[in-house]
């Protein structure tokens, strides 16, 4: 099955600091998604975006699936911004083992 | 509008026990999925279905049975849990290609 890398694994910022977060798969994909999972475990969407590039807020993605990988980033973070950021691929939505952020007041 | 609930949020197990664990959706969504989540990891896809009557496996089925005979409901069955077992596992349902995600069932088998 296809393989999904994130890096990096862990990530520590100060509030107001911009972070980006890296998502590489190891074979085409026709399906890519990107989650925060809240410190109290909740998984929220918060793209999906097999190609180009999508804006929400301080949060953008951008995904070359011709060289397979994607970019989360985050602008002028926030402490609300901490948790665990999970890139997901294809229909059976195989996830990468996530980047732990934490933001600092 | 509840979203997907999940039924129980926390469980304890003896070793080969079974249970039932419930995710319900009044979202009118297709496709329904149950995950487990081991710590330090991604979710791992159990078993899917894509309407109801219909059941596919996923990553990890071996251990697990799944029904989904109100297209609301997806149930997932441990019929002989192991200490391997121990997760948390999430429901989801997809509206288009958004995933909306349960808010977990932590389950410890001793």
């Amino acid at each position: 099955g296809i393989q999904v890398e994130q890096s990096p694994p862990d990530l520590i910022l100060q509030e107001g600091a911009n972070s980006t977060l890296r998502c590489n798969f190891s074979d085409s994909v026709n399906n890519l998604q990107w989650f925060h999972q809240n410190p109290w475990g909740q998984l929220i969407n918060l793209f999906y975006i097999p190609s180009g590039t999508k804006q929400n807020g301080r949060l953008s993605a951008t995904t070359v699936a011709t060289e397979r990988y994607s970019l989360l980033y985050i602008s002028s973070s926030q402490t609300t911004d901490s948790g665990v950021y999970f890139c997901a691929v294809e229909g059976d939505m195989r996830f990468g083992a996530g980047t732990r952020l934490t933001v600092k007041p | 509008n509840a979203g997907v609930t999940q039924t129980p949020k926390f469980r304890v197990l003896k070793t080969g026990q079974s249970m039932t664990l419930l995710c319900a959706q009044d979202m009118n969504h297709e496709y329904m999925y149950w995950y487990r989540q081991d710590p330090g990891m991604g979710l791992r896809l159990i078993h899917y279905s894509v309407g109801e009557g219909t059941t596919a496996k996923g990553e990890v089925p071996d251990g697990y049975n799944v029904s989904r005979l109100k297209k609301q409901n997806f149930l997932l069955g441990l019929e002989s849990a192991a200490p391997s077992q121990t997760s948390v596992y999430f429901c989801a349902s997809t509206l288009g290609n958004e995933q909306f995600f349960g808010p977990g069932t932590r389950l410890t088998v001793l």
